[in-house]
């Protein structure tokens, strides 16, 4: 069983939509990493969430920590094929142990 | 900053033989090292981590023979596959956390075809 689930697992979507990917888990965690993956390529880091109810943008980007710390969303505005990728969420226990979601495969067609 | 590079990006083996795969931090100590599988269309999972100076703790179900990891400094982690299988294909990657954070940096990952 997976500790973080995501939901969608894949989203298709025309250029200009707005959408929103949830990672939710029944444990609480210290912190939460949002990470996209392009085919063939390591993850990149988006952006770490520490505070429940913290809210962080990155242009397009919006993610929340919910007030329990147990799970997270990312809502995209507006958009554009070039935010095509894997979309992963991974909890942390501790400074030592990463759990990540199933991920969310987006594809935003022009 | 935190730059992380992984070598080789691709390797094809024959069955039987071991590759090595590094892990390298280029701009940060890396007190903690974490070793990923990543099967097609799937997400990570993670295989070990591994801590400067110490011994690699594997999840369960990894085989720490089959999958030999050395952490002999803070910015190189290594992982062995011994007498590798056509089951063992597969994209590996490395990550690298600096003391006491809770945040990970990506190599850009090997891809192993064993044939």
């Amino acid at each position: 069983t997976q500790l973080l689930e995501q939901s969608p697992q894949f989203l298709s979507i025309q250029e200009g939509e707005n959408l929103t990917v949830y990672c939710n888990s029944s444990s609480v965690f210290s912190s939460l990493q949002w990470y996209r993956q392009e085919p063939g390529e390591g993850p990149v880091l988006l952006v770490t969430v520490v505070t429940g109810g913290e809210v962080k943008k990155l242009k397009r980007l919006t993610f929340q920590f919910g007030d329990a710390r147990k799970d997270s969303s990312l809502h995209i505005t507006a958009a554009q094929p070039g935010d095509t990728g894997l979309y992963l969420c991974a909890g942390a226990y501790n400074f030592n142990k990463f759990y990540f979601g199933s991920g969310t495969k987006l594809n935003v067609k022009p | 900053g935190a730059v992380v590079s992984q070598h080789p990006s691709r390797v094809i083996c024959k069955s039987g033989t071991s590759v090595k795969i590094e892990c390298r931090s280029l701009d940060f100590q890396a007190t903690t090292m974490f070793w990923y599988r990543q099967f097609p269309k799937q997400s990570l999972m993670l295989m070990a981590t591994s801590n400067e100076g110490s011994k690699a703790t594997y999840e369960q179900g990894v085989e720490k023979d089959k999958f030999l990891i050395n952490h002999a400094s803070l910015t190189l982690s290594t992982l062995t596959v011994t007498s590798a299988h056509p089951e063992d294909s597969s994209f590996y990657i490395c990550s690298a956390s600096a003391y006491r954070s809770e945040e990970q940096y990506f190599g850009p990952g090997t891809r192993l075809t064993v044939t």
